[in-house]
């Protein structure tokens, strides 16, 4: 299994273009989840999803959309890139269990390193 | 504002000694998690500890759960050079919103 892959895995961009960041699993997960990684920071959550069709926003989804039109896929679209969206995205997905709430450990992939300039 | 905050920032320890981190939470939580990351490298999960839970072990790892305090630690007996890594604790609260906190950068010298 492949488990949980990202690409690109490198992008630089210029202020004011757009791009989407892919992200795709095949364990069959209802979760799946955007976060940002900046120095200090740790990991802060953009958007996530809890089963096709369903997204829902994080603490910092400014400047992000998200689809879910599979179970598998879940890219990360930046409309308007700002060099303040300079980072590294992770992208991670787990098991659900809508009725209790919870979600399972979550697997990443190994990051996209996201330079706007 | 993150729900987890580590504690302490970075640890500097020996091969063979204990390396302990802590990490409190601001509101209730169905399971916290463990992480560690390697230098430019993905999360990789180490253990869940779900809120009913006082401790649980997965071998050198220890955690402990307080509901009481809102506060976790992370034990990791006997270190080794291999462990040098940032940790990071996760709370679940509910409906898929888990938040990370800035984490615990270890460094074990050998």
């Amino acid at each position: 299994n492949a488990g949980v892959t990202q690409t690109p895995k490198f992008q630089v961009l210029k202020t004011g273009q757009s791009m989407t960041l892919q992200c795709a699993q095949d364990m069959n997960h209802e979760y799946m989840s955007w976060y940002r990684q900046d120095p200090g920071m740790g990991l802060r959550l953009i958007h996530y999803s809890v089963g096709a069709g369903i997204t829902d926003q994080g603490e910092v989804p400014n400047g992000y959309n998200v689809s879910r039109s599979t179970t598998e896929d879940f890219p990360l679209r930046l409309l308007s890139a700002a060099p303040s969206q300079t980072s590294v995205y992770f992208c991670a997905s787990s098991y659900y269990t809508g009725t209790s709430a919870n979600t399972g450990e979550l697997f990443f992939g190994e990051g996209s390193r996201l330079t706007v300039l | 504002s993150q729900q987890g905050e580590e504690d302490p920032q970075a640890l500097s320890i020996q091969e063979g000694e204990n390396a302990t981190m802590n990490c409190s939470y601001k509101t209730s939580i169905n399971n916290l998690q463990w992480y560690r990351q390697n230098s430019g490298r993905g999360l990789v999960h180490l253990i869940l500890i779900r809120s009913n839970e006082r401790e649980k072990h997965s071998g050198r790892l220890r955690v402990t759960l307080d509901t009481s305090k809102k506060s976790s630690s992370l034990l990791i007996t006997a270190s080794r050079a291999a462990d040098t890594a940032s940790y990071f604790c996760a709370t679940d609260s509910g409906w898929g919103k888990l938040q990370f906190g800035a984490g615990t950068q270890v460094v074990v010298t050998p």
